[in-house]
């Protein structure tokens, strides 16, 4: 039972371009969401999070906009760099304070020069 | 460097080997996770601690899984008579209680790649 879906691969963009990469979630319990960035060799690195009770948090080129009704998120960054290739996770969490992060599958970030 | 380190980075075994791997986590963090991670897939979920309590554990961790925490600071997971379904970047996280309130911020480690043979 996939919980957080990230249903595209890959996604490949031109340099200075908004990228936009989207997750589903499907457990109405999940009130923290999360986007990670991972390099190869490397372990995730938290990039930005949101509560269920804001609809967007922005973090300089980076904005998460949540849209609960749809149980939708995504992350947008602008203008994209080429040290943007990287691997994308969403995750969702349900609670605060210490709490287990479900993932989704990731999407792979590719910036082109 | 004073984030979550792993140890060892690689391991190859042969199936039914035990095997073990460390994680030493941000020195002040008190809390401290272990998720599996195979290919094409995020991480899952396995376990979690604060300082030296097993507070929660997956039901993807087995009777042949075993993690610890004797001093609330490194942890170890262990795997006993491995399987090639246990396969997998094993990757270990922490994380101390935010002043502010609200979900903690998990750091993680590079991850410990198993390969079962």
């Amino acid at each position: 039972d996939q919980q957080v879906k990230q249903n595209s691969p890959s996604l490949s963009v031109q340099e200075g371009r908004i990228s936009i990469l989207n997750c589903d979630y499907t457990n109405s319990m999940f009130d923290y969401f999360l986007w990670y960035k991972k390099y190869p060799a490397e372990g995730p690195t938290f990039l930005i999070s949101i509560s269920s009770i804001k609809d967007k948090n922005e973090d300089g080129r980076f904005t998460v906009f949540l849209n609960k009704s749809a149980k939708h998120l995504s992350l947008h960054i602008v203008p994209s760099q080429p040290g943007d290739s990287a691997v994308y996770f969403c995750a969702a969490s349900a609670g605060a304070g210490a709490q287990k992060l479900v993932f989704g599958q990731g999407t792979r970030l590719t910036i082109n020069p | 460097d004073t984030g979550v380190s792993q140890d060892p980075r690689h391991k190859i075994t042969k199936r039914g080997q035990n095997v073990t791997f460390r994680c030493d986590p941000i020195s002040e963090h008190n809390r401290l996770y272990w998720y599996r991670q195979t290919l094409g897939q995020g991480p899952e979920f396995l376990t979690y601690f604060q300082n030296e309590a097993q507070l929660e554990k997956s039901r993807l961790l087995s009777d042949r899984f075993s993690a610890e925490r004797p001093k609330g600071s490194f942890s170890t997971l262990e795997i006993q008579r491995t399987e090639q379904g246990d396969s997998a970047m094993y990757l270990c996280a922490s994380s101390a209680p935010r002043v502010t309130g609200g979900l903690d911020t998990q750091y993680f480690g590079p991850g410990t790649r198993l390969t079962v043979l």
